[in-house]
């Protein structure tokens, strides 16, 4: 059983439409909860993280964290073209910044 | 503020050479972690190094090794390179502060190619 799991995609949304990225962890020990965005060919980038049980707003952004089911998902509101990236969930067991990556899920935003 | 730089930004060795790759990480920053990631997957970590020491380390063989500097800069070297060790190598900096981290500042990562 993989670490972390993500859908690969691709996920596929019209511009303006709410694109929903799902991610599941293995490790019931896991305290803290990344996504990260991946343009082809570049390095990824930190777009939130999340601690707490619930949801965690930044702008078009939302992270929700569900501990009970290991469920991990990211909300981009109102898509942009220039949100098509690959998305990495990324998950943190222990207090030494060492995290565990899921294979990303790939969207397409369509204009 | 400078962001984590890598150097070389591109590299291809032959089977059987070995490399080394180079980081600095983001002004700040005490920890250098290192992470593989092949095409069309996810980062894999390879080992993460704090005050000049290997902290922790992934399901890498002793083929990789790597080292910091006292100036926080880190080295990853690979030895009889193989074909699948053909991947992007990232390099993320981070402040190690007690009982929370914040995530990584990544670099723009070294991809190898091995032939």
């Amino acid at each position: 059983q993989k670490e972390v799991e993500q859908n690969s995609g691709p996920l596929s949304v019209p511009e303006g439409a709410i694109a929903s990225l799902n991610c599941t962890y293995s490790d019931r020990g896991s305290q803290s909860f990344f996504w990260y965005r991946q343009y082809s060919g570049k390095s990824p980038e930190l777009i939130m993280f999340i601690y707490s049980n619930g949801d965690k707003e930044d702008g078009r952004f939302t992270a929700q964290l569900n501990k009970a089911s290991q469920y991990v998902s990211l909300l981009i509101r109102d898509s942009q073209p220039s949100d098509s990236a690959t998305y990495l969930c990324a998950v943190n067991r222990d207090n030494f910044n060492k995290f565990y990556f899921g294979s990303g899920t790939k969207l397409n935003v369509k204009p | 503020d400078a962001g984590v730089t890598q150097s070389p930004t591109h590299l291809i060795k032959t089977r059987g050479q070995q490399v080394t790759l180079r980081c600095s990480p983001k002004s700040g920053h005490d920890t250098v972690s290192w992470y593989q990631q092949a095409l069309g997957q996810g980062p894999q970590f390879i080992f993460q190094y704090y005050e000049e020491e290997e902290r922790q380390r992934g399901n890498f063989p002793d083929r990789f090794s790597g080292h910091q500097f006292p100036n926080y800069s880190s080295e990853l070297n690979v030895n009889a390179l193989l074909l699948g060790d053909s991947a992007l190598y990232l390099c993320a900096s981070s402040l190690s502060q007690g009982d929370r981290n914040y995530g990584y500042t990544f670099g723009s990562g070294t991809r190898l190619t091995v032939v």
